[in-house]
């Protein structure tokens, strides 16, 4: 079965500085890994996903991620932080037993330090 | 294109009342899912619909949860009678493939549910 683990609940990032979300996968087989966002009071929006076409993956609002094999990681990164980049943020894995359901990890949550 | 709308986007109950959500996808999904978010975890499935069938129901908590989409399209999940842990923000997703690993879900805004 698949399973993601986020580390780390609460991350803070000063404003400008490097943003770095960790994310670990546990599978079997070659895993597709998503990266959604939740801003307060909204649901989820994807900001990228891997599909096995590239290891490096670039996504929405400047975020990107890299799928490193050796390191069962799919960690999602910003060169610089903005203050509307606090939010929620969502790893997830898609069930490959049969009905490709999303397993979520528990996320993270992001504050931007002025 | 207009998103996944849900109603209503807040709702208070007292324990052991009903209560039912209401969705709506993206036109032409054909995968419909139903997500339970407990306050500080990740979205749980509690359901999914391929059209109008059932394909994982796997968390659904059958004695007190039920669900159906209607023709394919439209979706209500109930609650009935409700408890003090059901409080959560209940998310509804569509995605447009019958069964691709790769495709991407959209969700609505969620509903809100406290049980006190």
């Amino acid at each position: 079965a698949q399973s993601v683990t986020q580390l780390g609940s609460h991350v803070s990032v000063s404003e400008g500085a490097l943003v770095l979300l960790r994310c670990n996968y546990s599978s079997s087989v070659p895993p597709y890994l998503f990266w959604y966002v939740q801003y307060p009071n909204q649901g989820l929006q994807l900001l990228l996903k891997y599909t096995s076409a590239a290891t490096l993956v670039k996504g929405i609002n400047g975020f990107e991620a890299e799928f490193k094999k050796s390191e069962t990681s799919f960690h999602l990164t910003k060169p610089s932080a903005h203050m509307s980049d606090a939010a929620e943020y969502f790893c997830a894995v898609s069930d490959l037993s049969g009905t490709y359901k999303y397993i979520f990890g528990t996320g993270t949550r992001l504050k931007v330090l002025a | 294109e207009a998103g996944v709308a849900q109603s209503p986007r807040y709702k208070i109950i007292e324990k052991r009342q009903s209560v039912a959500f209401w969705c709506n996808p993206i036109s032409g999904h054909a995968t419909l899912y139903w997500y339970q978010q407990i306050l500080g975890q990740g979205p749980k499935l509690l359901i999914q619909f391929q059209n109008n069938g059932v394909v994982d129901d796997s968390q659904l908590p059958k004695d007190r949860f039920s669900a159906e989409r209607l023709k394919g399209v439209d979706s209500t999940l109930k609650i009935q009678p409700a408890k003090l842990e059901d409080s959560a923000v209940y998310l509804c997703a569509s995605s447009l493939a019958l069964a691709v690993p790769t495709d991407t879900q959209y969700f609505g805004p969620g509903t809100r549910l406290t049980v006190l």
